[in-house]
């Protein structure tokens, strides 16, 4: 089955700088690509996503690059802010027989420090 | 449109008791997928019910099933708990066909075992 691996586990950043979180995927049938933001004691909430056919998606702060060769993809946070603080998870998908499955990386908790 | 809706939000059980946890998803969503987290393994995939037929299964043992009724709703039950059952048990629903979609969680069942 599919390996998402993430990293950092945790980041920590002063507030307005950038922050990069990083994962790779081992199939390369793998074609839907979420992150996920989960706060304290509260459901993980989808951010952005971004599909095979596309190499970059930006939404205000938030951009994914996805690199096929590479099997890697990328979230960037812009402009970082203390409400951006979380555990984010990335996440891939292969669909077909498993459409509905999603096979998550393990987190990477953000701090960002005012 | 409302949220996926999880019942109950917290539980307290004894080893060896079972439990039925409930998942209601977005109004037209006909995949349900149930995960486990816990700090140590992250988010691991249970099972996936799509038009009341599991489509998926992770690697769990038999004591944990689910089934999906008529109107998508979804329960997943676990027997014989163990200590090692305590975790935060999440659905999360999506349309389930054709690409893959958006998938939406639910706020989680907090299942304790004592």
């Amino acid at each position: 089955g599919e390996n998402v691996e993430q990293h950092p586990s945790t980041l920590s950043v002063q507030e307005g700088d950038s922050a990069v979180i990083k994962c790779t995927y081992s199939d390369s049938a793998s074609n839907y690509f979420p992150w996920y933001k989960q706060e304290l004691g509260k459901r993980p909430q989808l951010i952005i996503d971004i599909r095979s056919n596309v190499g970059e998606k930006k939404d205000q702060r938030i951009a994914v690059t996805l690199n096929k060769t590479a099997k890697h993809f990328s979230l960037h946070i812009t402009e970082t802010q203390p409400e951006d603080s979380a555990v984010y998870f990335c996440a891939a998908s292969i669909g077909g027989s498993t459409l509905g499955r999603l096979y998550f990386g393990r987190g990477t908790q953000l701090t960002v420090w005012p | 449109k409302a949220g996926v809706t999880q019942t109950p939000r917290y539980l307290i059980k004894t080893r060896g008791q079972q439990v039925t946890l409930s998942c209601s998803p977005i109004s037209g969503h006909r995949s349900v997928s149930w995960y486990q987290q816990t700090p140590g393994q992250g988010l691991q995939f249970l099972f996936e019910y799509f038009s009341e037929t599991q489509r998926n299964k992770g690697n769990f043992p038999g004591r944990f099933s689910g089934r999906q009724f008529s109107n998508s709703r979804s329960e997943m039950n676990v027997s014989t708990l163990e200590l090692g059952d305590s975790a935060l048990y999440l659905c999360a629903s999506s349309l389930g066909t054709g690409m893959n979609t958006e998938a939406f969680f639910g706020q989680g069942t907090r299942l304790t075992v004592v």
